[in-house]
């Protein structure tokens, strides 16, 4: 079964509003977890790091004050889009590694973000 | 810079033959090596992972076959299915780094029934 839940799964907004996706581990926990955009028919690529305690790690070109990452506690990773605009369109995924820091990370089913 | 390099970009397969996708790398520094498939709307599942002090590893139709020497690995999805059809993605990562992933670009495979 699943080991990661993210919510919600779709999401379609006017722009100009924020909108908050939750990751969650399921009977584990997670200090560190991974948040990722693929746009159609391509690959997975990492926002950020989400470090529970701690500030996030931000990929080089992804705007920090647009995508905050708050990991207020060991099971929950939140990612929010601030001021959503249609390019902002995307798939987002977030993802944990389960077992442990250094096993491969499990993924949620992902969030389909639709701004008008 | 793409750290893992993935073809063929789409394969089409008849059912129960042969699916075979291949992936390299470069940093020598990747100790860890999983494959994903993904679905539609769905996020990516964890298929099957090898660490380079093995050359193969098998589970159930899913097999990886790896060259540590020429920095290549690949996935083998024998008896293939029309339920195999989806994106699959290579990815390596450092277990004692900041474990961040770094994916191929996927494949996208159709078995045809």
């Amino acid at each position: 079964g699943a080991v990661v839940s993210q919510h919600p799964s779709w999401v379609i907004c006017k722009s100009g509003t924020s909108v908050k996706i939750e990751c969650r581990s399921l009977d584990f926990q997670a200090t560190t977890m991974f948040w990722y955009r693929q746009f159609p028919k391509q690959s997975l690529m990492l926002m950020a790091t989400s470090n529970e305690g701690s500030k996030a790690t931000y990929e080089q070109g992804v705007e920090k004050d647009k995508f905050l990452i708050n990991h207020a506690s060991l099971t929950l990773s939140t990612l929010t889009v601030t001021s959503a605009h249609p390019e902002d369109s995307s798939f987002y995924i977030c993802s944990a590694p389960w077992g442990g820091i250094n096993q491969p990370q499990h993924f949620g089913d992902g969030t389909r973000l639709s701004i008008l | 810079q793409q750290q893992v390099k993935q073809s063929p970009q789409s394969l089409i397969v008849q059912k129960g033959g042969i699916s075979i996708i291949n992936c390299a790398y470069e940093n020598t520094a990747f100790d860890y090596f999983p494959w994903y498939q993904q679905f539609p709307g769905k996020g990516p599942a964890l298929l099957i992972a090898i660490r380079p002090d093995v050359s193969e590893k098998k589970e159930g139709r899913f097999t990886i076959s790896f060259n540590k020497s020429a920095k290549q690995f690949s996935l083998h999805i024998m008896d293939s299915q029309p339920g195999d059809s989806a994106t699959y993605f290579c990815a390596a990562y450092i277990q004692t780094g900041a474990n961040n992933l770094f994916f191929g670009t996927g494949t996208r495979l159709t078995v045809i029934p």
